[in-house]
């Protein structure tokens, strides 16, 4: 099986701007989450969306949001970028059927986004 | 909130030595816990995962236990490698599908 995939892998934008990334996930996964990585704060949750909907949120503002679509693939957007948005974005896909919380997650590549 | 502590954040060992890694956590209502590698600029890769049911896993030279009333839990690898240098996070995941993460690990195994 293919494992997940992250587009782009490389980012640099410019404070203000907004940027896209997208998510593909194993296949057979419904649910997919996003993580930030930075060297301060280590591994954070974003949100998880499982059959198109999101799940679980975590604690970031509104200017984070994300969606999936009907083929499980996702894509999370941050508008009016600021200096500390600079990070690996990571997401996750597991579960196969319910996706439940037993199941173990596989973490895509990451991309890496620098805001300047 | 669910804290995830991992002590020392770095570690050197030479070829050979066993490996014990430690992860502890303050909520012990988890429904699982995973520990992954990491290299540098990388994504993630799961190397165990213990339910909460379980005590240990074992997978080759890795070994994982869980203690789940104290929030504790030991990575055991065996006859370290230089090919082991990488970073080591724990993460626990709770009753929302959310992994709490711990700092890491960074282990460099020196030949």
């Amino acid at each position: 099986k293919a494992g997940v995939t992250q587009t782009p892998r490389y980012l640099i934008k410019t404070r203000g701007q907004q940027v896209t990334l997208s998510c593909s996930p194993i296949s057979g996964h419904r649910s997919v989450s996003w993580y930030q990585q930075t060297p301060g704060q280590g591994l954070q949750f974003l949100f998880e969306y499982f059959s198109e909907t999101q799940r679980n949120k975590g604690n970031f503002p509104g200017r984070f949001s994300g969606r999936q679509f009907s083929n499980s693939r996702s894509e999370m957007n941050v508008s009016t970028l600021e200096l500390g948005d600079s990070a690996l974005y990571l997401c996750a896909s597991s579960g196969g059927l319910a996706g439940v919380v037993t199941d173990t997650q596989y973490f895509g590549p990451g991309t890496r986004l620098t805001v300047l | 909130k669910q804290e995830v502590t991992q002590i020392p954040a770095a570690l050197s060992v030479p070829e050979g030595e066993n490996l014990v890694l430690n992860c502890s956590f303050t909520d012990s209502a988890i429904y699982n816990l995973q520990w992954f590698r990491q290299d540098p600029g990388k994504g993630l890769t799961s190397l165990l995962l213990i339910q909460s049911s379980q005590r240990e896993q074992t997978s080759g030279r890795l070994n994982a236990s869980l203690d789940k009333s104290s929030g504790r839990s030991t990575l055991y690898i065996a006859a370290s490698q230089p090919g082991d240098s990488a970073t080591y996070l724990c993460a626990v995941r709770d009753g929302n599908n959310r992994l709490a993460f711990g700092k890491g690990n960074q282990v460099v195994v020196i030949p």
